[in-house]
């Protein structure tokens, strides 16, 4: 079956750098592009990044960009996000999520169950 | 500010019918996503595209648009369906990764 399971989560100060890592199963994740989401603290979803499957396209919203990389090992079914300069309001869950496609469909048909960043002196 | 809008809250007496809509000018376009989410858990996709549900979603989920307005129909709300749902598409410049705000459905 399908899993994805985020790691590298924390209490990070103001400023400082943090990498997830999502390390999938259950697929073939060369095929599939792969995204990042987050959702504050009793907020909404909101989508942060994107790469295809093969990791030669990546996007990222607005919010992040500049600041958030996304990559992926595909011998390794590893996801990354490296987030520099955080900032208080990039404190949320942090999920990780399989596009049904490529990388270009936008929906989000498995989900990892989350990780919490917080961002704070 | 999201350029999806969705209704904050939606309730629904147990076995009726409810209709949870998102509007944006994008979806006269495009199609949308449609995601539950329950407390302390990550968000389900349950319909795509035009009318698609994904494997193990139960057929009481349905999806439609007209207009501006992409709806998710739930028919026979069972007690296991309150949620939050969120929809997701493009804005109306055409970037992909735009969520509603999400509306939160009590089953009553």
């Amino acid at each position: 079956q399908v899993q994805l399971v985020e790691s590298g989560g924390g209490v990070v100060q103001p400023g400082r750098s943090l990498r997830l890592s999502c390390a999938a199963s259950g697929f073939t994740f060369s095929n599939h592009g792969m995204h990042w989401v987050r959702q504050a603290p009793g907020k909404g979803l909101e989508w942060v990044a994107v790469i295809w499957y093969d990791g030669n396209y990546k996007n990222y919203a607005d919010s992040v960009k500049g600041r958030f990389t996304i990559s992926r090992d595909n011998s390794k079914n590893t996801l990354y996000l490296q987030m520099n300069s955080l900032r208080a309001e990039d404190t949320a869950v942090y999920y990780c999520a399989r596009d049904l496609g490529s990388g270009w469909m936008y929906y989000f048909d498995y989900w990892g169950q989350g990780m919490l960043v917080t961002v704070s002196s | 500010s999201s350029e999806l809008t969705q209704d904050p809250a939606v309730s629904v007496a147990l076995g009726q019918t409810v209709r949870i809509t998102c509007q944006g000018d994008s979806l006269r376009t495009f199609y949308a996503g449609w995601y539950q989410q329950k407390p302390g858990q990550a968000p389900v996709l349950v319909i795509y595209g035009k009318n698609n549900r994904p494997s193990g979603i139960p057929d009481r989920f349905s999806g439609s648009r007209s207009g501006n307005t992409t709806s998710l129909t739930i028919t026979g709300a069972q007690a296991e369906d309150e949620a939050d749902y969120y929809c997701n598409s493009r804005d109306s410049s055409g970037n992909p990764g735009v969520f509603g705000g999400g509306t939160k459905l009590t089953v009553l």
